[in-house]
C-alpha cells in the first residue's frame, strides 16, 4: 500500500549525540516536509523540500539538517545544537503539482527522547 | 503567509452536528482552505478543502462565506471517534510552505 513511514516510532538518544529519523514515501510525491509537536501544542514546520536535491528552512531550524537525495526519502538529523530536542516528530507529503488543492499526507511520527 | 484563527477548544454531544468555525481575514484570492485533524499520538489526517465554493466529502461538510474570510467544518453526526484536534490551514497555489496552527481540541460528550 502507498503511504510515509517513519521510523523508529520511538527513539532514545543521550544528550550531545546526534540522530537521524527516517522518512520514507511511496506516493511519488515531490514535496516532503519535517514538523514538530510539543505536548499540547501545532504542528512547527522544521524543514520542507519541493524537490530532489532541493530543501528550504521552516519556522524552526535551528538545531536540524536535512537531505534529499531521493524523492522517495528525506531524513532530518537532530543535531548536538538543538537545544530542546525531546519531542513528536512528523514527516508528511504532498504532490507538487497543483500542490495546494491537494491533500498532504502525514507519516504516524517518531517520539524522540534525549536523556 | 495568512493566518488562521480557531477557538482553542470546542466540546458537543455525541450524534449530533458539530461546526468549528475558522477565521482567517487575511486570505489571498489563490489560497486554498484545509482542514486536518490529529487522534491522540498519530500524524494529522486530511479532512477536507475547498477554494470558493462549499464541498462535501464522506467526512465531512466545508462551508465557506461569500467573501471567503471565515470557514465552517461540519461533523453531520458526531461520534466519539472524531475527538480530536481539529487544524484549519491555508495553502497558497505555488508556494508549498505547509504551516499549521494550534487548531481545536474537539472533546465529544457520550
Amino acid at each position: 500500500d502507498g503511504g510515509i513511514t517513519q521510523s523508529p516510532k520511538y527513539l532514545f538518544r543521550k544528550e550531545g549525540q546526534n540522530v537521524t529519523l527516517s522518512c520514507e514515501q511511496n506516493l511519488n510525491h515531490d514535496a516532503m516536509y519535517w514538523y514538530r509537536q510539543d505536548p499540547g501544542q501545532g504542528l512547527r514546520l522544521i524543514y520542507y523540500s519541493q524537490i530532489v536535491n532541493d530543501f528550504q528552512k521552516g519556522d524552526i531550524a535551528e538545531g536540524y539538517s536535512v537531505s534529499r537525495e531521493k524523492k522517495e526519502s528525506f531524513p532530518l538529523t537532530v543535531t548536538s545544537a538543538q537545544k530542546n530536542p525531546t519531542a513528536f516528530y512528523l514527516c508528511a507529503s504532498s504532490t507538487e503539482t497543483q500542490g495546494a488543492a491537494r491533500e498532504a499526507f502525514f507519516g504516524q511520527g517518531t517520539r524522540l527522547t534525549v536523556v | 503567509d495568512a493566518k488562521t484563527t480557531q477557538p482553542n477548544s470546542m466540546e458537543s454531544n455525541e450524534e449530533e452536528p458539530v461546526h468549528l468555525p475558522c477565521n482567517h481575514s487575511t486570505i489571498s484570492g489563490t489560497d486554498y482552505i484545509h482542514w486536518y485533524r490529529q487522534l491522540p499520538s498519530q500524524g494529522p489526517e486530511y479532512v477536507i478543502h475547498g477554494l470558493t465554493s462549499n464541498v462535501n466529502n464522506r467526512m465531512a461538510s466545508l462551508a465557506i462565506a461569500e467573501d471567503r474570510k471565515s470557514s465552517t467544518l461540519i461533523l453531520h453526526r458526531a461520534t466519539l471517534r472524531d475527538a480530536a484536534v481539529y487544524y484549519c490551514i491555508l495553502r497558497r497555489f505555488g508556494n508549498e510552505k505547509l504551516t499549521f496552527g494550534t487548531g481545536t481540541r474537539l472533546t465529544i460528550i457520550p
